[in-house]
């Protein structure tokens, strides 16, 4: 079935740094979306990407669709304490799958000691 | 806030014991989908519904039931219970947009933590 890779798995930040983050699948994506998820929280929606090349922006977030339709990534610029939690990847294929995401395992951004 | 509501917030019983999960969509949104969440898991889908109907399963074990109601209120139902169904259960409605193709965005409710003892 198609898998997605979601790396780095966890990340520490210091604040003012930019942050990167990425997602490969097995197959092709019609749809990547990046969510935000806080503990004890449902995964907010930060990002929506529909169209291979997109490069979308939401404030200090950039996201883009890969040109091959099997990558995504994810930048975080001038991080800031808020954007600690954990973000996921998730695609939409085509075909029989159609409307069902696949969530990658999620990248936990964590605060440098 | 998404707009997405689900109850209860907690949610602790026994082995072998049956539980129901609600959701309610956000206004107007059509398709509820249902995920779980546990920690080596990941986010699994389990089902979607649209407008009342059954559109696609995932990985859902046969013990685990869903329904969309007339009002798009969904409810899910867990039974038989096993320590391994203790996870968080996500909804997630989406209202598709126009032209068949699904590129409908999913937006997710606060979850319904399960704990079985």
């Amino acid at each position: 079935g198609q898998q997605l890779n979601q790396s780095p798995q966890s990340m520490f930040i210091q604040e003012g740094e930019d942050v990167s983050m990425n997602c490969t699948s097995s197959s092709i994506f019609n749809t990547w979306l990046w969510y935000k998820q806080d503990p004890g929280e449902g995964p907010v929606l930060l990002i929506a990407l529909y169209k291979a090349g997109e490069l979308t922006s939401n404030g200090r977030l950039t996201a883009q669709f890969g040109i091959t339709r099997k990558d995504s990534f994810l930048n975080i610029s001038a991080s800031i304490p808020s954007d600690v939690g954990i973000y996921f990847c998730a695609g939409r294929g085509y075909g029989g799958s159609q409307g069902n995401l696949i969530f990658g395992k999620g990248t936990k951004l964590s605060v440098k000691p | 806030d998404s707009g997405v509501t689900q109850t209860p917030k907690h949610l602790i019983t026994a082995t072998g014991q049956r539980v129901t999960l609600r959701c309610s969509p956000r206004s107007g949104d059509l398709s509820v989908y249902w995920y779980q969440q546990s920690l080596d898991q990941g986010l699994q889908f389990l089902i979607h519904y649209y407008n009342g109907e059954e559109r696609a399963k995932g990985n859902i074990l046969e013990r685990f039931s869903a329904q969309q109601f007339p009002d798009l209120h969904s409810e899910l139902n867990l039974s038989s219970l096993e320590l391994g169904d203790s996870a968080l259960y996500f909804c997630a409605s989406s209202h598709p947009t126009t032209g068949g193709l699904l590129t409908d965005t999913q937006y997710f409710g606060p979850g319904t933590r399960l704990t079985v003892l």
